[in-house]
């Protein structure tokens, strides 16, 4: 079963404007990690924060964890058709040991 | 390698015949995942490798999936008897450690078709 749940579930935007997912789980997490997937591809690892951490940037990526509401946001700016994919938050959490637990993932289409 | 090689990319099964996957992580990667990834869904953790050791193989869905890792590098996804609810795509991860801190590596996965 799944542990995240990431909301909205398809995102359709402009070139150019910018992109907000959300992600919610449910159990103490060590860490919470995003991944894009690119149609008929592998996952390819975007950032992580760590459970201590609010905030985190890389590039054009923000991502905030909120640990006392279980729920985490990722944010693109400046959005390029390049960025079309499924986006999936996934969490290493102390129940589950190593593995990751991922969500269902947000389908994001930028329009050129 | 540069990354995480699968193989077959694709493969086709008729009702009942077995297969293998295979995996190639990333050279000196100690963890290595495999995940079911169903359409229109997030990945499915399925088994955990740490070196040789299997230590975690609690997402298998049936005693007809099994997976290997003999020599701590290279590991096979077997399932036996394939039913057309396993058609999916088979995703494998490698991590330097024996923790996420680094995040994962993924292939590009095994698309998996049983007819």
């Amino acid at each position: 079963s799944q542990q995240g749940e990431e909301d909205p579930q398809a995102l359709s935007i402009q070139e150019g404007e910018n992109a907000t997912m959300n992600c919610s789980y449910k159990t103490s997490i060590n860490n919470l990690q995003w991944y894009r997937q690119n149609s008929g591809r592998g996952l390819v690892h975007l950032i992580l924060i760590r459970s201590n951490e609010r905030e985190k940037h890389s590039g054009r990526l923000r991502v905030t964890l909120d640990t006392s509401k279980k729920s985490s946001s990722l944010l693109i700016t400046a959005s390029r058709a390049a960025d079309t994919a499924s986006y999936f938050c996934a969490t290493d959490d102390m129940e589950y040991g190593n593995k990751l637990v991922f969500g269902a993932g947000t389908i994001l289409r930028v329009k050129s | 390698g540069a990354g995480v090689s699968q193989s077959p990319r694709y493969k086709v099964a008729k009702r009942g015949q077995d297969v293998a996957l295979r995996c190639d992580p990333i050279s000196g990667h100690v963890s290595l995942f495999w995940y079911q990834q169903a359409l229109g869904q997030g990945p499915e953790f399925l088994t955990y490798f740490q070196n040789e050791a299997q230590l975690d193989k609690s997402g298998l869905p049936s005693d007809r999936f099994f997976a290997e890792r003999p020599e701590g590098s290279v590991s096979t996804l077997k399932i036996q008897r394939t039913q057309q609810e396993d058609s999916a795509v088979y995703l494998c991860a490698s991590s330097v450690g024996s923790g996420s801190h680094n995040g994962y590596t993924f292939g590009s996965g095994t698309r998996l078709t049983v007819v």
